[in-house]
């Protein structure tokens, strides 16, 4: 299966500041990727899907790029409802969709 | 508004069965696949099973493969799973998930339902 990998496991920001987040996978996924971002307590919420593309609702300051093993999601000025958890997700090897083990966006 | 409503979790001793349930509104369900995604204590989201818009087909993780069984209702606009075999490992909570598009990606998530398998 397709390991997806997250880093850093911990990013501690300042609200205004910028986050950059990062997602390796083990084989190639083309432009098949998503994030997700998660509040305690909530299900997730799908923010990009196939690499760049926002979804529905979701603020134009989140950006997703990459190809494909590497890949960003990048937060340009954090908000304060963003702080929270984020994973990535593949769908180029299915079954199984495969998810990264997230990166948590704390406030510093 | 689209709405996914699980229900069914509990508490479970292991080896025991348990059948979860997810009700749709705000959209044609027929015209979507559904997925059910678990998430243990701490831990990231895990896919668990698929089926196609029809019914006619289901993907499963290897690790509920054999145990679990993903059903839908189309008449009733609901989602299925049935859990059996439990194992402490099952624990976690379990959402039903719109897919857009054939394994693609989740575009919509219900609250969730525990499980919890424990003696």
């Amino acid at each position: 299966e397709t390991v997806l990998t997250q880093s850093p496991a911990t990013l501690s920001l300042s609200p205004g500041e910028r986050a950059t987040l990062s997602c390796r996978a083990s084989e190639n996924v083309e432009i098949y990727l998503a994030w997700y971002q998660q509040k305690s307590g909530q299900a997730p919420r799908l923010l990009i899907y196939d690499t760049s593309n926002r979804a529905t609702g979701v603020p134009a300051r989140f950006s997703g790029s990459g190809s494909g093993t590497d890949f960003t999601l990048t937060i340009s000025s954090l908000e304060p409802e963003d702080f929270a958890m984020y994973y990535c997700q593949q769908r180029k090897h299915w079954p199984p969709l495969t998810f990264g083990g997230g990166t948590r966006v704390e406030v510093k | 508004e689209v709405q996914l409503v699980e229900s069914g979790g509990d508490v479970v001793q292991p080896g025991g069965s348990l059948r979860l349930s997810c009700v749709a509104s705000g959209f044609t369900f027929s015209n979507y696949e559904m997925n059910w995604v678990r998430q243990a204590p701490g831990k990231g989201p895990e896919w668990v099973s698929y089926i196609t818009k029809s019914g006619d087909a289901t993907y499963y993780a290897d690790s509920v493969r054999g145990r679990f069984t993903m059903s839908r209702d189309n008449g009733k606009n609901s989602l299925y799973l049935q859990m059996n075999s439990l194992t402490v490992e099952d624990t976690a909570v379990y959402y039903c998930a719109r897919d857009p598009h054939a394994g693609s990606r989740f575009d919509q998530w219900g609250q969730g339902t525990l499980v919890t398998v424990s003696s």
